[in-house]
């Protein structure tokens, strides 16, 4: 049983397009993340939620909109896809920022 | 808000060597530190951890040191074989209050 998993683990779309990625857990875990990894591997957090509770928004465009049905859900739709959005976007899950980070693995996003 | 940095961005040692792989973090109220191991290809994954009140904790072949005055902590992996090459991330956090802030990563090549 995959405990994290996201879809589409490839895209590839020019820019402008609207795309979205899809993360579930099935871990019980009440906390989810998105982080985005750059071409030179920086993990950067964007986005924290706790119960479905948007916590954490760091500095990220607005055309970025995360959705949480349920907490083993977390959804990422980007809006207006530009260059640097180039990135492999990754969900992971724990319990109340506690504890180990499980990933997914991994949306590997191309823009053209 | 926290921030972790990660020293050295690339390192190389000949197959049974150490390898050494050092962060320092800002928030003095951090008090979780794990390691993640991110091979080629593949999502982060953690292969070990340590919290405020430890100073140091192995498992087998890798051990981490805190120094919580200096506000330091380091990774260190003995022995090592050409399986241990991949990108390894440190990252703080205090427990329950905080997501993980990870350092900007180290690329880790061990030849053979």
């Amino acid at each position: 049983d995959t405990a994290v998993s996201q879809t589409p683990k490839y895209l590839v779309t020019q820019m402008g397009n609207d795309k979205s990625i899809k993360c579930e857990q099935n871990l019980g875990h009440d906390t989810m993340y998105w982080y985005k990894q750059d071409s030179k591997k920086f993990l950067k957090i964007m986005f924290s939620y706790n119960n479905k509770e948007l916590i954490i928004n760091e500095t990220v465009p607005n055309r970025f909109s995360p959705k949480s049905p349920d907490k083993a859900h977390l959804n990422l739709h980007i809006n207006s896809l530009e260059l640097g959005d180039s990135a492999v976007y990754f969900c992971a899950s724990n319990q109340g920022w506690t504890g180990e980070l499980f990933f997914g693995e991994g949306s590997r996003l191309t823009v053209l | 808000g926290e921030n972790v940095e990660q020293h050295p961005s690339t390192l190389s040692v000949q197959e049974g060597d150490s390898a050494v792989i050092k962060c320092t973090y800002s928030d003095s109220a951090s008090n979780y530190f794990p390691w993640y191991k991110q091979e080629l290809g593949k999502r982060p994954q953690l292969i070990i951890d340590i919290r405020s009140n430890v100073g140091e904790k192995k498992d087998q072949r890798i051990a981490v040191t805190l120094n919580k005055t200096a506000k330091h902590f380091s990774l260190h992996i003995t022995e090592t074989q050409p399986e241990d090459s991949a990108v390894y991330f440190c990252a703080a956090s205090i427990t329950g209050n905080t997501p993980l802030v990870f350092g900007k990563g180290t690329r880790l090549s061990v030849i053979a």
